[in-house]
């Protein structure tokens, strides 16, 4: 069974440039999760979709920060302009369907290294 | 708030045991995750607990009081491989799940 995918594993870019990040979840997964992992730190739950409907995005900046999952599937993440403190880790999950009365265990991606100059 | 503690390092010796713990305290509980994270890679799933006791998969059990807020995490024979972070997360009442920040163990030979 493939795992989640993510592009692009690495991107360095300078502070007030755009950049985005790509995630295909695994097939069958109705729930989608970004996450932000700041070095030395757990990961911080950015935004979570229930197929393409937005569940929970109380911690996206969303001054610089858009999110969105078309036709249910995959997903892209932006940050326009980038700031210093946005260099982390971007990590994407996703997990079959919490919301339908299941806990289910969530399943990450590689995760996209962004560092910003 | 929500809070999740678990010491930052620990560091064990190959062969031995170890155990990391975990504190909470959320907006109510609805289960607790146990993730292994190498450096440079995605945090993979141990375990999920959602009744108190001890649950056995292996080398690794995780262990679980809901009326302490308490968790941990043992693991048994160590090897070099289990060098990672540890990473305590839990799923309260809004089935929203938050992270604890790890705990770095070192294994020595």
């Amino acid at each position: 069974e493939a795992g989640v995918a993510q592009s692009p594993r690495y991107k360095i870019i300078e502070k007030r440039q755009s950049v985005a990040f790509w995630c295909n979840p695994i097939s069958g997964h109705a729930t989608l999760y970004w996450y932000q992992q700041i070095l030395g730190q757990g990961p911080k739950l950015l935004i979570q979709f229930q197929n393409n409907g937005v569940v929970d995005d109380s911690q996206l900046p969303k001054d610089r920060f858009s999110a969105e999952r078309l036709k249910g599937v995959d997903s892209t993440l932006k940050i326009q302009p980038a700031k210093l403190e946005d260099s982390a880790v971007y990590l994407c999950a996703s997990s079959l369907d919490p919301l339908a009365g299941n806990t289910d265990t969530q399943y990450f991606g590689p995760g996209t290294r962004l560092t910003v100059l | 708030g929500q809070n999740i503690d678990q010491p930052t390092e620990m560091t064990a010796t190959e062969g031995a045991i170890v155990q990391i713990n975990c504190t909470y305290q959320t907006s109510g509980f609805n289960g607790l995750f146990w993730y292994q994270q190498h450096a440079g890679e995605a945090p993979t799933f141990l375990s999920y607990n959602v009744l108190d006791g001890l649950e056995e998969k292996g080398r690794f059990s995780s262990f679980l009081s809901r009326s302490k807020g308490y968790s941990y995490l043992l693991l048994k024979e160590l090897q070099m491989k289990d060098s990672a972070s540890y990473l305590c997360a839990v799923l309260n009442r809004d089935d929203k799940i938050i992270f604890g920040k790890g705990t770095r163990l070192h294994i020595l030979p």
